[in-house]
Order: C-alpha cells, then structure tokens, then sequence
C-alpha cells in the first residue's frame, strides 16, 4: 500500500458526461500528479500541483481540469467526455516537485480509477 | 527533450532462471531514471531509482540496475525469477520535473 488513496475506483458513464476523480496524497506530501494509462497511448503525463498550485502540463485536454485543495487532496475533473476517454487514471504524490537541491523525489502511485465511457 | 524505449514488450522466463529488461533512454542531461512495476488491476510500485550516485542500483524483491552512460541504458536484472514477478515493467526518466514512461515489458513466468 503506498498510502495515495483514490476514489473510486471504477467509474462507468456515457458519452457527454462530466465525472470527477479524487486523489488523497501520501501523509506529508505536497506534489500530487495526474496519469492517464490506456491501450494506445500508454501511460502519460496529465498535470501536476505542487502545495495547491499547478506546477506542470503534460498532454491534458482542454476538457480535462484539475485542482489541488488546501488539506493536499486533488480533484481531476474530466467533461464532455467521449469513448476514448475511457482509460485509467493515477494518481501519484511526492513530497516536493520532481528534483530540488539536488534530491530526487520518487513518485508514489495510487490504485488507480478505471473509467469506462459508453 | 527525452525519450525512454524499452526493447522487449515481453519477456517469458522459467522460474529460478535470471530476468533482463533492457531499456534505453535519450536525455540532454544527466537523468534521473526509475524502473516500477505494475501488477494486473494494481497501481504501479517503485522498483529502484538512479539519481547519479552509484551506477548499480539496488532495489526491491532482488531488482537491479545498471546505468551505462556510455550506452545510454538502464537495464533491470535479477538474478531468479520468482512466479510473483510476474507483471508489467516500466523504465521511466524524469527531468524537469516531468516523467516519461516507457511503453512497457511484460514479463511472464512459466513454472
């Protein structure tokens, strides 16, 4: 168990949908980071928030929005949802950013949500 | 920019015989390089991490990597394979705060 939490865990909706994901971070960690995993494009890079401010962007769509509040939880919001949206989503934590003073902040992942658009 | 290529999608080995994983990356800069695995419908764990101290890495569950500079891998070993291995596999890179995942390896273990 890694200690990031996330709810829930499977979702299934349709097409033109809104859902929202929520990720709860290991004890301590500021840095929350977003991760779609899908047949065909594998697992990619969606944003990052680091102590409730976006930090970095990676391949998100512009009907995908995200949030980091202040007790640390993140919330992934996905809209308009289509088919190829169905996928599962990680979240991920660390204690700071990526890199800082020359240490490495390893990333903590969560089980995951399976999202199923029909 | 940096990208992260893992040269077998599958990998089938005996139990007790040993494991490799090769992966390749290309970076600008000196990486910083992981290797985690996933278990079927489990998040992924970290295995090991190369933060550009030692070039062997040591890991969980008996994993080991070694960075190669000079052939710009960061290949995963070890030495028996136990059936628990048996999952998928990936190499990733951070730089700029930023990981980039590998397309994976899938390794199978046959009794």
């Amino acid at each position: 168990d890694s200690g990031v939490t996330q709810t829930p865990k499977h979702l299934i909706t349709a097409t033109g949908q809104r859902v929202t994901l929520r990720c709860s971070p290991r004890s301590g960690d500021l840095s929350v980071y977003w991760y779609q995993q899908s047949l065909d494009q594998g697992l990619q890079f969606l944003i990052q928030y680091y102590n409730g401010e976006e930090r970095a962007k990676g391949n998100i769509l512009e009907r995908f929005s995200a949030q980091q509040f202040p007790d640390l939880h993140s919330e992934l919001n996905l809209s308009s949802l289509e088919l190829g949206d169905s996928a599962l989503y990680f979240c991920a934590s660390s204690v700071a950013p990526g890199t800082s003073g020359g240490a490495v902040y390893e990333q903590y992942f969560g089980p995951g949500t399976r999202l199923t658009v029909t | 920019a940096q990208s992260v290529t893992q040269l077998d999608s599958h990998v089938s080995v005996s139990e007790g015989t040993p494991v490799l994983l090769r992966c390749n990356y290309s970076s600008s800069y000196s990486p910083s390089l992981f290797w985690y695995v996933q278990h079927p419908n489990k998040g992924l764990q970290l295995l090991l991490k190369y933060t550009s101290a030692a070039t062997l890495v040591k890991g969980i569950n008996g994993f080991e990597a070694e960075f190669k500079k000079s052939e710009t891998s960061f290949h995963l070993t070890k030495p028996s394979a136990h059936m628990s291995d048996a999952a998928e596999y990936f190499c990733v890179v951070l730089q700029a705060g930023k990981l980039s995942f590998g397309a994976g390896t899938t390794v199978t273990v046959r009794a």
